[in-house]
């Protein structure tokens, strides 16, 4: 079965340093992963998704991912975190048939000024 | 281009009240899928619709059920409310066509059951 695990529940930064959220993948099967961020009282956006193409994935607001399968990662960095990226990442993959989706437990990043 | 559209957003049950959440697609999208947030299970996924059929369908009690009209809009309904329902149900939609779509989720009902 496939499946995703984020290390690390909560991520504290300073504003202007980097942002670093892992996600490790487990998948017998090349994945299709995807990372979402969720600000309060809000669904869910994505931020950048992973489909076997590029290795290096640029998302929206200066986020990229890169995909390393010798390491089944998928981290999520940001060079410089801005006080705005203060929220809830998810990291996800399919699973199954259709358009399930499995997700991490989510990481919740601080950013101080 | 209008976003998913959850309705309603808040609303607050008692236990053994049945609820029903509604849930209109982007424009086009064929697939709408529902998924369970609390904050001790995580997001669950309970179930997708495409084209009026349900094509998957995640690990809950019968209780959960869900359909999709012609215009696949999409509704679903818990009956039998118990407290542990209390969550954030999250409605997102997809062309679903192939696989690796990507999902364009609503802003969520949070449904509070006393």
């Amino acid at each position: 079965a496939q499946s995703v695990t984020q290390l690390g529940s909560h991520v504290s930064v300073s504003e202007g340093a980097l942002v670093l959220l892992r996600c490790n993948y487990s998948s017998s099967v090349p994945p299709y992963l995807f990372w979402y961020v969720q600000y309060p009282n809000q669904g869910l956006q994505l931020l950048l998704k992973y489909t076997s193409a590029a290795t290096l994935v640029k998302g929206i607001n200066g986020f990229e991912a890169e995909f390393k399968k010798s390491e089944t990662s998928f981290h999520l960095t940001k060079p410089s975190a801005h006080m705005s990226d203060a929220a809830e990442y998810f990291c996800a993959v399919f699973t199954g048939g259709g358009n399930k989706l499995t997700f991490g437990t989510g990481t919740q990043l601080k950013v101080e000024l | 281009k209008a976003g998913v559209t959850q309705t309603p957003r808040y609303l607050i049950k008692t236990r053994g009240q049945q609820v029903t959440l509604s849930c209109s697609p982007i424009s086009g999208h064929r697939s709408v899928s529902w998924y369970q947030q609390t904050p001790g299970q995580g997001l669950q996924f309970l179930f997708e619709y495409f084209s009026e059929t349900q094509r998957n369908k995640g690990n809950f009690p019968g209780r959960f059920s869900g359909r999709q009209f012609s215009n696949s809009r999409s509704e679903m309904n818990v009956s039998t409310l118990e407290l542990g329902d209390s969550a954030l149900y999250l409605c997102a939609s997809s062309y679903g066509g192939e696989r690796a779509n990507v999902l364009t989720f609503g802003a969520g009902s949070r449904l509070t059951v006393l």
